[in-house]
């Protein structure tokens, strides 16, 4: 069973459009994390939830709105994408202070 | 605010020779420290981590990592490189506990070994 999974896992649309990155584990963890890899792989925290509240925000664009509708999920809506919003977005969720388990990746191309 | 210093950016060897990627941060207080690794094409998977204790950790694969407090440091070490260690490294850093936990990853090394 896949600990962290992620869907989609390739996206790709138009500049101006919104859309969504689903994210679910199934460990049982307590926080949950939003990842931005870019093209030359350096890796920015953008969001962390601990049991469905917001802990970290990052400074990331007001378009970027996560939601946690429960423990185990945590989304990420993106508005009015930018051609810079291109990357891989990792989700990735621990237990407290320990191990981050990381989801595949959802590769946004943003045209 | 919590920094990550990876300096070496892309480290090329030949299979068998003996790595080093080092790690500094600049947090104060308690952290946990941790390496990843990222091959090519997937996700981020952890390869060893130190919380507290004997200040030289094990991990998978034959790494090690050594904690000075004294430097800041947490450097990756591996006595003998295989092609299959091709990867991206990642040093990180977490402070705080419970409900809060700032975490924050190094810029990452591209480690290419050459067969």
């Amino acid at each position: 069973d896949t600990a962290v999974s992620q869907t989609p896992k390739y996206l790709v649309t138009q500049m101006g459009n919104d859309k969504s990155i689903k994210c679910e584990q199934n460990l049982g963890h307590d926080t949950m994390y939003w990842y931005k890899q870019d093209s030359k792989k350096f890796l920015k925290i953008m969001f962390s939830y601990n049991n469905k509240e917001l802990i970290i925000n990052e400074t990331v664009p007001n378009r970027f709105s996560p939601k946690s509708p429960d423990k185990a999920h945590l989304n990420l809506h993106i508005n009015s994408l930018e051609l810079g919003d291109s990357a891989v977005y990792f989700c990735a969720s621990s237990q407290g202070a320990d191990t981050q388990y990381f989801g595949p990746g959802t590769r946004l191309t943003v045209l | 605010a919590q920094s990550v210093s990876q300096h070496n950016h892309h480290v090329i060897l030949s299979e068998a020779a003996s790595l080093e990627l080092g790690c500094n941060y600049s947090y104060g207080g308690t952290v946990n420290l941790f390496w990843y690794v990222q091959y090519p094409g997937q996700h981020l998977q952890l390869l060893l981590k130190y919380f507290s204790g004997d200040p030289l950790v094990k991990g998978i694969k034959g790494f090690e990592a050594e904690f000075i407090k004294s430097k800041f440091s947490f450097n990756l070490r591996k006595p003998s490189v295989q092609w299959s260690d091709t990867a991206e490294y990642f040093c990180a850093v977490k402070q705080g506990s419970g409900g809060y936990q700032k975490v924050t990853f190094g810029t990452g090394t591209k480690l290419q070994v050459i067969p």
